[in-house]
């Protein structure tokens, strides 16, 4: 069975700009989650959709977003990119929602902001 | 601030020497997962104990769980240099019903050939 898989692996983008990543969960998993890593931070959760519905939310500013298709992708964005935006962005994807179930992570997009 | 908290944040050995990893949280929870990450990289699964067990084995590792004091160690034995990661605990915080994973910042490990 193939492994959750992200898009694009790098991306360069510069202040103001929005940028859009995407996730491909394993088949049959129905959740999808968001994190942002950061040296600073570490990992923080962004949020988690389950069947096409935002289940749960991180302490995030609006301009984080993100939606979840019929086949379980998912999708997140950033608008109004700030430098502090940049990061490694994984997704994960499980069975179940709510934390249940284990979550298996994607390679992770490299996003930075200039 | 951080739900976990993993001690020590670094950690270096030599291969065959055993690795022990703590984690400490601050409210209740329902389970409480370990995972490692190699250099930059996604991270991948290594055990979830929930909040009944107080034991758990996966080949060379053993997780302990205490909840009367908020805390779990991962152990390692006969270390490989392989096992050279970043590894972390993460809970899911419940703060007013809503499923938050909450990670800690991590141990560092690195093993010598």
């Amino acid at each position: 069975k193939a492994g959750v898989t992200q898009t694009p692996r790098y991306l360069i983008k510069t202040r103001g700009q929005q940028v859009t990543l995407s996730c491909s969960p394993i088949s049959g998993h129905r959740s999808v989650s968001w994190y942002q890593q950061t040296p600073g931070q570490g990992l923080q959760f962004l949020f988690e959709y389950f069947s096409e519905t935002q289940r749960n939310k991180g302490n995030f500013p609006g301009r984080f977003s993100g939606r979840q298709f019929s086949n379980s992708r998912s999708e997140m964005n950033v608008s109004t990119l700030e430098l502090g935006d940049s990061a490694l962005y994984l997704c994960a994807s499980s069975l179940g929602t709510g934390g249940t179930d284990t979550q298996y992570f994607g390679p992770g997009t490299r996003l930075t902001v200039l | 601030s951080q739900q976990g908290e993993e001690d020590p944040q670094a950690l270096s050995i030599q291969e065959g020497e055993n690795a022990t990893m703590n984690c400490s949280y601050k409210t209740s929870i329902n389970n409480l997962q370990w995972y490692r990450q190699n250099s930059g990289r996604g991270l991948v699964h290594l055990i979830l104990i929930r909040s009944n067990e107080r034991e758990k084995h996966s080949g060379r590792l053993r997780v302990t769980l205490d909840t009367s004091k908020k805390s779990s160690s991962l152990l390692i034995t006969a270390s490989r240099a392989a096992d050279t990661a970043s590894y972390f605990c993460a809970t899911d915080a419940l703060p007013g019903g809503s499923y938050i994973p909450t990670f800690g910042r991590g141990t560092s490990l690195i093993v010598h050939p």
